[in-house]
């Protein structure tokens, strides 16, 4: 199946620092990625769709300046949160799309990125 | 818009008995996937189940099947046998292939007791 990855993990840094997180399509290349921001227990808010060689389009109320989204290729869209401060800490995770799987509309999703602003 | 909505903040199960967790969507569209996701305390979404809107049968994956009530814009997760590792949050969500989007609903925590 499809796999995506995202690294780091988890990582805690310092307020007024900038952090970038990867999101990579292991075994399938994604003209489209997504980027999700969770709080504990509930949904997943989408914060931005990420397409390959183009700007991302955020949703209403995401800072873009705030959270620079790059796809350079196919396999690898990042997400840097600029000048992060404590209230940017969250559970941010990315997904793909898989456009020639025959399920294209499905999404997969990485494991997350846990932040810590301190 | 779409809005999905999930009525069960929390569910819970017997080992090896039955539940369905309910799901209801609103949309005007005609051409959409529904979807059920798990997210276990490791918190890594998993797909457990997909149904096309045009299909009128129902998508079943081993133990787990739905029931997707169009007109009524219902969609239900039935989870027969259940295991403790079946324990998590689950998630339906709406993706709107005009949109190229997933609009997910509030979560349904299910609980398994041996």
């Amino acid at each position: 199946g499809a796999v995506v990855s995202q690294h780091p993990s988890w990582v805690i840094c310092k307020s007024g620092t900038s952090v970038k997180i990867e999101c990579r399509s292991l075994d399938f290349q994604a003209t489209t990625m997504f980027w999700y921001r969770q709080f504990p227990k509930q949904s997943l808010m989408l914060m931005a769709t990420s397409n390959e060689g183009s700007k991302a389009t955020y949703e209403q109320g995401v800072e873009k300046d705030k959270f620079l989204i790059n796809h350079a290729s196919l396999t690898l869209s990042t997400l840097t949160v600029t000048s992060a401060h404590p209230e940017d800490s969250s559970f941010y995770i990315c997904s793909a799309r898989d456009p020639d799987s025959g399920a294209g509309e499905t999404q997969y999703f990485g494991p997350g990125t846990r932040l810590l602003v301190l | 818009a779409q809005t999905v909505t999930q009525s069960q903040p929390e569910m819970s199960v017997q080992e090896a008995e039955t539940v369905t967790l309910s799901c209801t969507y609103d949309t005007s569209e005609s051409d959409y996937y529904l979807f059920w996701y798990k997210q276990p305390p490791s918190r890594q979404m998993i797909l457990v189940i997909r149904q096309e809107a045009y299909k009128q049968q129902n998508a079943t994956e081993n133990r787990f099947s739905v029931n997707f009530q169009k007109a009524a814009k219902s969609f239900s997760l039935k989870i027969s046998d259940s295991q403790l590792g079946d324990a998590a949050m689950y998630f339906c969500a709406f993706f709107s292939t005009s949109y190229g989007k997933l609009t997910f609903g509030q979560g349904t925590i299910l609980t398994v007791h041996p």
